[in-house]
């Protein structure tokens, strides 16, 4: 079955730097989509790239999306201690179909 | 901006009742989920409801767990006799499901916690 699976599992920067999370998935996809959750909290949604699509923004945050090696990357810009979260990568198959959700990255910015 | 809500925040329960988990939509979406997130690990997708049917089902999904929109707005997840494996986060996902390109995100609600003592 198809599975997101982020790395780095842990990653740890200061204020101000960039922040890269890395996605791989098994099988063909229609869309992914990233979320953020904070600890013991809901899941927050962040963008979705659907898979005809190689690169999207929203505000400080940057997605790529390589179908051939079915991997996707998070990229937060200007990261501030807030951005502290898991970061799910998730992909659907279909449309409208269940979301696979890999195991996350854990982000802590460091003041 | 509309939210998926969703009650109790949480619930602890002995083991073998029942409980049932609440959720209210984002109105005028039409695809409903129940996911799952046992402390510490991934989020596993439990089953997913379209046109008042169940459209698909995970393996957790056993009949033990039930799902329904008894009133057309509420959508709740049973369980009929929790286990103590059954503590984890329950959370409710709803998808606008029109053919735009925004109408495929799934927005999820803040959770249920369950607690199986």
């Amino acid at each position: 079955s198809q599975q997101g699976e982020e790395d780095p599992q842990a990653l740890s920067i200061q204020e101000g730097e960039n922040a890269t999370m890395n996605c791989s998935y098994k099988t063909s996809i229609n869309n992914l989509q990233w979320y953020r959750q904070n600890s013991g909290r809901g899941l927050v949604h962040l963008i979705l790239i659907r898979s005809n699509e190689r690169e999207k923004h929203s505000g400080r945050l940057r997605v790529t999306l390589d179908t051939s090696k079915k991997s996707s990357s998070l990229l937060i810009t200007a990261s501030r201690a807030a951005d502290t979260a898991s970061y799910f990568c998730a992909t659907a198959s279909e449309g409208a179909q269940k979301l696979v959700f890999g195991q996350g990255t854990r982000l802590t910015i460091n003041p | 901006e509309p939210e998926v809500t969703q009650t109790p925040s949480h619930q602890v329960t002995q083991m073998g009742q029942e409980v049932i988990l609440r959720c209210v939509p984002i109105s005028n979406h039409l695809y409903f989920y129940w996911y799952r997130q046992i402390l510490g690990q991934k989020v596993e997708f439990l089953v997913s409801f379209y046109n008042n049917e169940i459209s698909e089902k995970s393996e957790i999904f056993d009949d033990q767990f039930s799902v329904e929109r008894p009133d057309g707005s509420n959508f709740t997840l049973k369980i009929r006799s929790t286990k103590l494996e059954d503590s984890a986060m329950y959370f409710c996902a709803n998808l606008l499901g029109l053919a735009t390109t925004s109408s495929y995100e799934q927005y999820f609600g803040p959770g249920t916690r369950l607690t199986v003592t």
